[in-house]
């Protein structure tokens, strides 16, 4: 069975700068795919990026971007130029490619603060 | 606008009660899922359903049951089995298997009193 870890149950960063989120998995499948979502304190989940493991180049939307490392096994988030409204609790989540191995799995979660 | 909707917002239940939680896609999304989560741990799968009438238990099914009779709806009952219910429940839905993203209803909370 695959699983997700998330080894900062919190972080903080000030308003501006930049802020690294922490993501490993572990899987004996080669396809699936990786996602990080956000969940702001109105509690609806919010897909902030996804990447595919078959693709090489790293996943990138504005301000986020990741930095996958399949061999390795990591998913890191990348949240630049920090403003108050990235202050959530972060999901990473794996979904296998197979069809019958479609379900998330979740990670622990860590929560971002943004400081003024 | 499609999307998925989770009714009601807040349930209360008093113990030995079984209740049902919504949830509504009108997505056109074969799969459906149900989640748990509990405060510092991530979304638990409860079941699962990939097309109508079948469904599969996730990793925390006991005291739980649900349905698939229509594409658009999967509502979960909480049983008087379930020994820990209050919780915050989300559904969620993904089109198929080449639609990898999951969209999310808004979510449930569910206390019992």
């Amino acid at each position: 069975a695959q699983t997700v870890t998330q080894s900062q149950p919190e972080m903080s960063v000030q308003e501006a700068e930049t802020v690294t989120l922490s993501c490993t998995y572990d899987t004996s499948e080669s396809d699936y795919y990786l996602f990080w979502y956000k969940q702001p304190p109105s509690r609806q989940m919010i897909l902030v990026i996804r990447q595919e493991a078959y693709k090489q180049q790293n996943a990138t939307e504005n301000r986020f971007s990741v930095n996958f490392q399949k061999a390795a096994k990591s998913f890191s988030l990348k949240i630049s130029d920090s403003q108050l409204g990235d202050a959530a609790m972060y999901f990473c989540a794996y979904r296998s490619a197979s069809f019958y191995g479609q379900n998330f799995v979740f990670g622990p979660g860590t929560r971002l603060s943004v400081l003024p | 606008d499609g999307g998925i909707t989770q009714s009601p917002k807040y349930l209360f239940r008093k113990e030995g009660q079984n209740v049902t939680l919504s949830c509504e896609q009108n997505l056109n999304h074969d799969a459906m899922y149900w989640y748990r989560q509990d405060p510092g741990q991530g979304l638990r799968l409860i079941y699962y359903s990939q097309i109508v009438n079948d469904f599969q238990k996730g990793d925390i099914a006991e005291g739980y049951s649900v349905s698939r009779e229509k594409k658009e709806s999967f509502p979960l009952t909480v049983t008087s089995a379930q020994k820990n219910p209050t919780a915050f429940y989300l559904c969620a839905s993904t089109g198929g298997p080449m639609d990898t993203e999951a969209f999310f209803g808004q979510g449930t909370r569910l206390t019992v009193v």
